[in-house]
């Protein structure tokens, strides 16, 4: 089944503890991205990943890093946790390198900073 | 840069009623896609429906069609005969056709379907 992994679903955290949340995909994709839902402003894309050591920036990239050294994974990296990110994020993948292929997301991790 | 923008933010009808959910656009791109997302309370991202721009023919997925006006930049979300399982958020999306594969999302539309 084609699938698209994150975790932790749910966390609370504090401010300034550095977290990860892990993202994994079974479809062999080059395409990955990372979003973040916010009321009043729908989904906002953060980072993406071309391929493997390929990553940019998208809309929303500060306080976020993440990195690409497996074709399936593309974690997204929270070095100083601050309450201005609490936030529901999506992962996402897809083939090739044009709009008409299927956008898989993840089922969503909730971040809450304290 | 792209903008979408969905100038409903909350919608109740009936249930069997048809609803209309709006989105209007910016972009100096002339081939894109345009999509519909569907987001129940369970949070999960499902896509309803997908338009290529380049295509006048008007996308239709069984209960859900839409209404593309390229030169106005709308692109309008019909459901007919609705049904309890239609509540939900829906979000319009525009992704260029080449690129990075980066979806711009509108507001959302938070849709109420009443028995």
């Amino acid at each position: 089944e084609a699938q698209v992994t994150q975790n932790p679903r749910y966390l609370i955290t504090v401010t300034g503890k550095k977290l990860t949340v892990t993202c994994s995909q079974n479809m062999n994709h080059e395409y990955m991205s990372w979003y973040r839902q916010d009321p009043g402003l729908g989904l906002r894309q953060i980072y993406y990943s071309m391929n493997v050591e390929v990553t940019d920036k998208g809309d929303v990239p500060e306080g976020y890093k993440v990195s690409r050294k497996e074709k399936r994974n593309f974690p997204l990296i929270l070095e100083s946790p601050s309450p201005n990110q609490t936030s529901l994020y999506f992962c996402a993948s897809s083939s090739g390198g044009w709009g008409g292929n299927t956008i898989y997301f993840g089922e969503g991790s909730w971040l809450t900073v304290v | 840069a792209q903008t979408v923008t969905q100038s409903q933010p909350e919608m109740s009808v009936q249930e069997a009623e048809t609803v209309t959910l709006s989105c209007t656009y910016d972009t100096s791109e002339s081939n894109y896609y345009l999509f519909w997302y569907k987001q129940p309370p369970s949070r999960q991202m499902i896509l309803v429906i997908r338009q290529e721009a380049y295509k006048q023919q008007n996308a239709t997925e069984n209960r859900f069609s839409v209404n593309f006006q390229k030169a106005a930049k709308s692109f309008s979300l019909k459901i007919s005969d609705s049904q309890l399982g239609d509540t939900a958020m829906y979000f319009c999306a525009f992704m260029r056709i080449q690129g990075a594969q980066k979806l711009v999302f509108g507001q959302g539309t938070r849709l109420t379907i009443n028995p």
